[in-house]
């Protein structure tokens, strides 16, 4: 079935550094959307990218959608202790519904 | 405007019991997912649903796990009987597909616990 490599599994960083992550799969999506988990809440949308190449920003968060669109990363500029938290890509595919497929996740800890 | 409610928050019951996770969809959403989160897998999606409809529920583990939606305003997931590997939380989800693109949204969760 359909899987997402995301990586790393885990970091562990200081304040203010800058953080990367990715996403990567064997099927192409036609979308890709990057969550964020904070512990005993669910998932909460970050960035949403609807085509390939796109490169969208919130804030200090940009995701960009690759160009082969079986891939995906998002990055974390100056790191701040509440960016702590699971961040998830999760990808889809326009045709057979809505179905929406999550990687693993990427544990963020920032340290003061 | 209310978000995607669960009942109950947290659930600890003994195995061979009987579990009911219920939800209440945002107004106006006509998408409907159930994932389920565990350290070892991840986010795995259940089953969902549109316009009241079960679309896919290959993501179900076997026959102890039911799903139902009889309205747009409400769903549960019942698993009978309960067995310790169903541990998890448990997420329910909504989504529209006019207007936003289709983000999911999420509930806080259900917690199960099964000794």
């Amino acid at each position: 079935g359909q899987q997402l490599n995301q990586s790393p599994q885990s970091m562990f960083i200081q304040e203010g550094e800058d953080v990367s992550m990715n996403c990567t799969s064997s099927s192409i999506f036609n979308t890709w959307l990057w969550y964020k988990q904070e512990p005993g809440e669910g998932p909460v949308l970050l960035i949403a990218l609807y085509k390939a190449g796109e490169l969208t920003s919130n804030g200090r968060l940009t995701a960009q959608f690759g160009i082969t669109r079986k891939d995906s990363f998002l990055n974390i500029s100056a790191s701040i202790p509440s960016d702590v938290g699971i961040y998830f890509c999760a990808g889809r595919r326009n045709t057979g519904g809505f179905k929406t497929i999550f990687g693993a996740g990427t544990r963020l800890f920032v340290k003061a | 405007d209310a978000g995607v409610i669960q009942s109950p928050r947290h659930e600890v019951t003994e195995m061979g019991q009987e579990v009911t996770l219920r939800c209440k969809p945002i107004s106006g959403h006509d998408y409907l997912f159930w994932y389920r989160q565990t350290m070892m897998r991840g986010l795995e999606l259940l089953i969902y649903f549109n316009n009241n409809v079960p679309i896919d529920d290959s993501g179900m583990p076997e026959d102890r796990f039911s799903a139902k939606m009889p309205n747009a305003s409400f769903s549960t997931l019942k698993i009978q009987p309960s067995e310790p590997r169903d541990s998890a939380v448990y997420f329910c989800a909504s989504s529209a597909r006019q207007g936003g693109a289709g983000e999911l949204f999420f509930g806080e969760g259900s917690r199960l616990t099964v000794l």
